[in-house]
């Protein structure tokens, strides 16, 4: 597509549930970023993927978060056992070799209740 | 690793007046410079980058940045702001030519213009 896609846009789930979010990058963008936006925190840095290098995953916040990426492209972030502080919006940007531009998705606004 | 500093979280400004949003780094490697900037209920979108080269970037909307190499800056300025420009701007850098290393963000500077 022209832009990065994120899916939902909205999720409202139970706390303690699975979720699961998705990003469709860039076509031919080599690197992927999932951030966290939440009130006052700025951008969050949770996770990297460039190429078929190892992710860099220096920003999950705990063990019940993790992302893969899929034939290089399409990536899953997955939120186990959501907590109500997870509530956030999680962006997904892409970017060529050499990081000199990204390019963000609208978002996906997760809501634990 | 590296980190930046945004100084203000908030700066309210009236309408036509000149505004500066200061950012600050730090890094043991050289650095690519970037503003973002996040309009109410909108993605992030690119307002401007220093690559190389001049010190002085001009962006979109009339924005410009200069890079201070020896104060770790790169500030944001516009001679004289719209009421459209209020939105949230986050300033970013990431290591110049490492690959496996992730855009690290300031934690934002709202800027609310009023008339």
């Amino acid at each position: 597509g022209a832009g990065v896609s994120q899916s939902p846009s909205n999720k409202v789930t139970e706390k303690g549930k699975d979720v699961e979010l998705r990003c469709d990058p860039i076509s031919g963008h080599t690197a992927l970023y999932w951030y966290r936006q939440s009130l006052g925190q700025g951008l969050e840095f949770l996770i990297y993927f460039q190429g078929n290098s190892a992710p860099d995953k220096s920003g999950l916040p705990s063990d019940r978060f993790s992302a893969e990426r899929t034939g290089g492209s399409v990536s899953t972030l997955t939120i186990q056992r959501t907590q109500q502080e997870d509530s956030a919006v999680y962006l997904c940007a892409s970017s060529s070799t050499g990081n000199t531009e990204a390019f963000f998705g609208q978002g996906t606004r997760l809501t634990v209740v | 690793a590296q980190s930046v500093t945004q100084l203000d979280s908030q700066v309210p400004v009236f309408e036509e007046a000149p505004v500066e949003l200061r950012c600050n780094y730090s890094s043991s490697v050289s650095v690519y410079l970037f503003w973002y900037v996040q309009y109410p209920n909108q993605g992030l979108q690119l307002l401007l980058k220093y690559l190389s080269g001049s010190t002085l970037v001009k962006g979109i909307n009339g924005f410009e940045a200069e890079f201070n190499k020896s104060q770790t800056s790169f500030h944001l300025r516009k001679p004289s702001v719209h009421i459209s420009d209020t939105a949230e701007y986050f300033c970013a850098v990431s290591p110049r030519n490492q690959a496996g290393t992730a855009l690290i963000f300031g934690k934002g500077t709202t800027l609310s213009v009023s008339s």
